[in-house]
């Protein structure tokens, strides 16, 4: 499968511990995004990633999350101290870096599902 | 700041009607806008954008950016066309951020 992978699918812990996920690309993006789905709403953008610089992040980032992309592959995504309001979908995609002109896909993964107990 | 909104959560019409999505944006620059599509247990995808004008299983979007819409239309819906769909608008230029906005979704059912 060369599309987008996330690990694990699902997560189940209870407040106040620390999570990972980690987010493969598909090979040779560069470019790799976190994104947020509580239910009933459309997923919201956490930070992006081109390479193993992290160029944006949103205010929806507190400082209990971190993600990385060391080497410029996959990502990790952590929660700190988790809260029963950080029980969402957590969405990874990628994209190729658009050429002038060019158009941007981005390409999602199935999603890591957390629940905070 | 930039905002998508898609005013219908669910949306239920018979197989063979027409169907239309609405979503509706703001921005103030110029935007590139998508829409994204999710079927029962599976991935978020593509579906079309606007750059393309093109036409996905039949389905088709134009940006008006005077009424600032983006609404997806078909004109004869089909069964498997339910899912939940989304749209989402990228800041254009290359400067800009590249991350997406989504609206909240619609749930389109097409009912035999």
């Amino acid at each position: 499968d060369t599309g987008v992978s996330q690990d694990p699918r699902h997560k189940i812990t209870k407040r106040g511990q620390n999570v990972t996920f980690r987010c493969d690309p598909i090979s040779e993006h560069n470019r790799l995004y976190w994104y947020r789905q509580t239910l009933g709403q459309g997923p919201e953008f956490l930070t992006y990633f081109q390479n193993e610089a992290q160029l944006e992040k949103s205010r929806l980032l507190s400082d209990r999350f971190s993600a990385e992309r060391p080497k410029g592959s996959f990502s990790t995504l952590e929660i700190q101290r988790t809260e029963q309001g950080d029980s969402a979908m957590y969405l990874c995609a990628s994209s190729p870096t658009r050429l002038a002109g060019g158009q941007e896909t981005q390409y999602f993964g199935p999603g890591t599902r957390l629940l905070v107990l | 700041a930039q905002r998508v909104t898609q005013p219908e959560k669910l949306l239920s019409v018979f197989k063979g009607a027409p169907v239309e999505l609405k979503c509706n944006y703001s921005y103030s620059g110029s935007p590139e806008l998508f829409w994204y599509v999710q079927y029962s247990r599976q991935r978020l995808q593509l579906l079309l954008r606007h750059i393309s004008r093109e036409s996905i299983k039949g389905f088709t979007a134009d940006l008006n950016k005077g009424e600032t819409s983006f609404h997806l239309k078909k004109p004869f819906a089909q069964e498997e066309d339910s899912a939940m769909y989304y749209c989402a608008l990228k800041a254009g230029g290359e400067t800009s951020g590249s991350r997406l906005t989504f609206g909240e979704g619609t749930q389109l059912t097409v009912n035999p």
